[in-house]
C-alpha cells in the first residue's frame, strides 16, 4: 500500500526550529517529486516546497531562506527542517508525492495525515 | 489572497447537480493542467480530479472537471451527504521557477 506518515510537529517558540519527517511506504521517494503543503487552522492550502527526483529543490518566497527540503533515501523518508520560525507558519503540513508529466510535477498523491506544527511563545 | 480564485462557499440539496469555479492566469491555468482535490472535515486532502478531468481509481463518476482556457470547473451531479467537504482546485505556475497554487477552497454544504 502507499503511504506517507508525517511526524515532527509541536510547538515551538518564535525563531526556534523544527524538523519534520515523511516516511514513505510502497514507493521510492527519490525516484519521486515529493512535496510539502501546509494548511494554516482554518484556512486553505499553501504548497511549501518541492524536491525533484534528480535533487532539485524549489520554495515558496514564504518561506525560501528559512525552510530546508531533503531526502535520506536509505529511510525512504523526506525531510523539512524548518529555521527561524515564525507566528505565520503555524499550520499542518503535509507531505505528498507529486506525479510528475515530462518533467513537470502535476498532481499531488497520496498525502500524508499531516503532522501539527505552533510556533508560540 | 490565493492565486486561483474560488467561490468560497456552495450548496445543493440531495441529488442536485454542483458546480464549483476555478479561476486563474496564464501561468498556472492556462499553462497547465487543473487538478481538484476534496478535503472531509478534519482528514487530510484526497485527491479527487487530476489532469482537468480525469478520475483516480475509486473516485465515483458523480465527479468530473473540466478546462477552458484560464478557468477551470468541479461538477458534483447526484449530490449525496458525504460530498458536504471543501473542495480546493490547484494548478502548478510558470513564473519564476514554477510552484504549485491552490484555490481558496469551496465549503459544499448538502442541505
Amino acid at each position: 500500500e502507499v503511504q506517507l506518515v508525517e511526524s515532527g510537529g509541536g510547538l515551538v517558540q518564535p525563531g526556534g526550529s523544527l524538523r519534520l519527517s515523511c516516511a514513505a511506504s510502497g514507493f521510492t521517494v527519490s525516484s519521486n517529486y515529493m512535496s510539502w503543503v501546509r494548511q494554516a487552522p482554518g484556512k486553505g492550502l499553501e504548497w511549501v516546497s518541492v524536491i525533484y527526483s534528480g535533487g532539485s529543490t524549489y520554495y515558496a518566497d514564504s518561506v525560501k531562506g528559512r525552510f530546508t527540503i531533503s531526502r535520506d533515501n536509505s529511510k525512504n523518508t523526506l525531510y523539512l527542517q524548518m529555521n527561524s520560525l515564525r507566528a505565520e507558519d503555524t499550520a499542518v503540513y503535509y507531505c505528498a508525492r507529486a506525479h510528475s508529466v515530462a518533467g513537470i510535477p502535476d498532481w499531488f498523491d497520496p498525502w500524508g495525515q499531516g503532522t501539527l506544527v505552533t510556533v508560540s511563545s | 489572497q490565493s492565486v486561483l480564485t474560488q467561490p468560497p462557499s456552495a450548496s445543493g440539496t440531495p441529488g442536485q447537480r454542483v458546480t464549483i469555479s476555478c479561476s486563474g492566469s496564464s501561468s498556472n491555468i492556462g499553462s497547465n493542467t487543473v487538478n481538484w482535490y476534496q478535503q472531509l472535515p478534519g482528514t487530510a486532502p484526497k485527491l479527487l480530479i487530476y489532469s482537468n478531468n480525469q478520475r483516480p481509481s475509486g473516485v465515483p463518476d458523480r465527479f468530473s472537471g473540466s478546462k477552458s482556457g484560464t478557468s477551470a470547473s468541479l461538477a458534483i451531479s447526484g449530490l449525496q451527504s458525504e460530498d458536504e467537504a471543501d473542495y480546493y482546485c490547484a494548478a502548478w505556475d510558470d513564473s519564476l521557477n514554477g510552484f504549485a497554487v491552490f484555490g481558496g477552497g469551496t465549503q459544499l454544504t448538502v442541505l
